[in-house]
């Protein structure tokens, strides 16, 4: 099964509302990123948690990391048509982390992300 | 800015034959990743390369394989094309030590 799994699968919300996404893991971690999606594009990376961080912020977006549960969340603050996108969670595979590599990730489903205007 | 770029957004190949993709990116990135991305599945690590002349296999590298002869330059190489890789492809960069990633547009590709 997939290392990060997203619920809800499809989110649909007015324009002005809040979002949240939840990303369920199951090995142990160095960070969590999230990346959106727009639709057929490629992906872009939003942010990144480390497992020693609790809380973070960007903008309109906030991401809170659970190591206990293996869990985070994805806070859309005031969302607007244009946050309209898919969304994933992806973890780094510990195990393979060397100090001249990047870490190899793995991602989940994704959410799909509705802003209705 | 990173720039990361795939030769082509849309292909449509036959089943059988050779298929090449390629990604360049030019902010000289050690590392480099080809995904498939299918409805239900998410995105798979075909193939990842650590280094020129580098490379290892990811979650599903059947029917693949890679080549990366110079640092910028990653290529995707479909032996013999069948239906069940139609997909899209994404590429994607990170410099070494890195974690985030940096995304090509993907190339959609049809096999028909």
């Amino acid at each position: 099964s997939q290392q990060g799994e997203e619920d809800p699968q499809a989110l649909s919300i007015q324009e002005g509302e809040n979002a949240t996404m939840n990303c369920s893991y199951k090995t142990s971690i160095n960070n969590l990123q999230w990346y959106r999606q727009n639709s057929g594009r490629g992906l872009v990376h939003l942010i990144l948690i480390r497992s020693n961080e609790r809380e973070k912020h960007s903008g309109r977006l906030r991401v809170t990391l659970d190591t206990s549960k293996k869990s985070s969340s994805l806070l859309i603050t005031a969302s607007r048509a244009a946050d309209t996108a898919s969304y994933f969670c992806a973890t780094d595979v510990r195990a393979r982390v060397t100090e001249t590599s990047g870490s190899r990730l793995t991602f989940g489903e994704g959410t799909q992300l509705t802003v209705n205007p | 800015d990173v720039k990361v770029t795939q030769s082509s957004r849309y292909l449509v190949k036959r089943t059988g034959e050779k298929v090449f993709l390629e990604c360049v990116q030019d902010m000289d990135h050690e590392n480099m990743f080809w995904y498939r991305q299918d409805p239900g599945l998410g995105l798979r690590l075909i193939y990842f390369s650590y280094d020129v002349k580098m490379k290892e296999k990811g979650d599903i590298p059947e029917g693949y394989s890679v080549s990366r002869e110079k640092k910028e330059r990653f290529s995707l190489i479909l032996e013999s094309a069948s239906t069940n890789q139609t997909s899209m492809y994404l590429c994607a960069s990170t410099r070494a030590g890195f974690y985030e990633q940096y995304f090509g547009p993907g190339t959609r590709l049809t096999v028909t």
